[in-house]
């Protein structure tokens, strides 16, 4: 199906460990966006790709990483999962111009860290 | 540094009268503004822009002012409906940043039948 897919929906994990959240996109958008939502902050960018091996650091990047080693798929990796990154995260593409039309997000992933 | 504000953590209205929703920026190399409505356990979905040379854009229900002076948005719905409860937030770019949106809080809407 065309759009964009996040996987899982919902992940618990424990202290420590390590967790991969999965961005999906069939547009071949070049934008692509992880983005954190919590009460009181809003939407907040962790990381941004503007193509294929291009990622940059967005608002609250520690403890997370990134790769793009294909315009589809945007993985989001907590290296050592901490509560504070306990949260909704979503991904989100776009043309290269977002003004006019705006991202598409995923449904989104709550994640529990425990 | 907040550089997208919505002051009102939330908005109660009968079904039928007018919703607004206010939004304050602080970054005036802001350019493009959107308004997006998020249900519970959805993404957010893109519902109108305006650009930054504009002062009004209407679609539908749907209008949001652009006050560039006061640095202030703000989004009507007219009439309000049950379906449009939902959380509302507001965004900026700027066509330098790399497409990257910078958010408000969120304000959620309740239309009471």
């Amino acid at each position: 199906d065309a759009g964009i897919t996040q996987s899982p929906r919902y992940k618990i994990t424990e202290t420590g460990r390590q967790v991969t959240l999965m961005c999906h996109q069939t547009w071949s958008h070049s934008y692509m966006f992880w983005y954190r939502q919590d009460l009181g902050h809003g939407l907040r960018l962790i990381y941004y790709s503007a193509a294929a091996d291009i990622t940059d650091k967005g608002e609250v990047p520690d403890g997370y990483v990134v790769s793009r080693s294909k315009t589809e798929n945007f993985p989001l990796t907590l290296e050592s999962a901490t509560r504070s990154q306990t949260s909704v995260y979503f991904c989100a593409s776009s043309v290269a111009q977002a003004g006019n039309y705006g991202y598409t997000f995923g449904s989104g992933t709550r994640l529990t860290v425990v | 540094d907040q550089q997208v504000k919505q002051n009102s953590p939330s908005l109660s209205v009968q079904e039928g009268r007018i919703s607004i929703l206010n939004c304050d920026y602080t970054n005036s190399m802001f350019d493009y503004f959107l308004w997006y409505k998020k249900y519970p356990a959805e993404g957010p979905t893109f519902l109108i822009s305006i650009s930054s040379i504009k002062d009004k854009n209407e679609d539908g229900r749907f209008t949001v002012f652009l006050n560039k002076s006061a640095k202030h948005l703000s989004l009507h719905i007219v009439p309000s409906q049950p379906g449009d409860s939902a959380v509302y937030f507001c965004a900026a770019t700027k066509e330098t940043s790399g497409s990257r949106l910078t958010f408000g809080e969120g304000t959620q809407l309740t239309v009471n039948p």
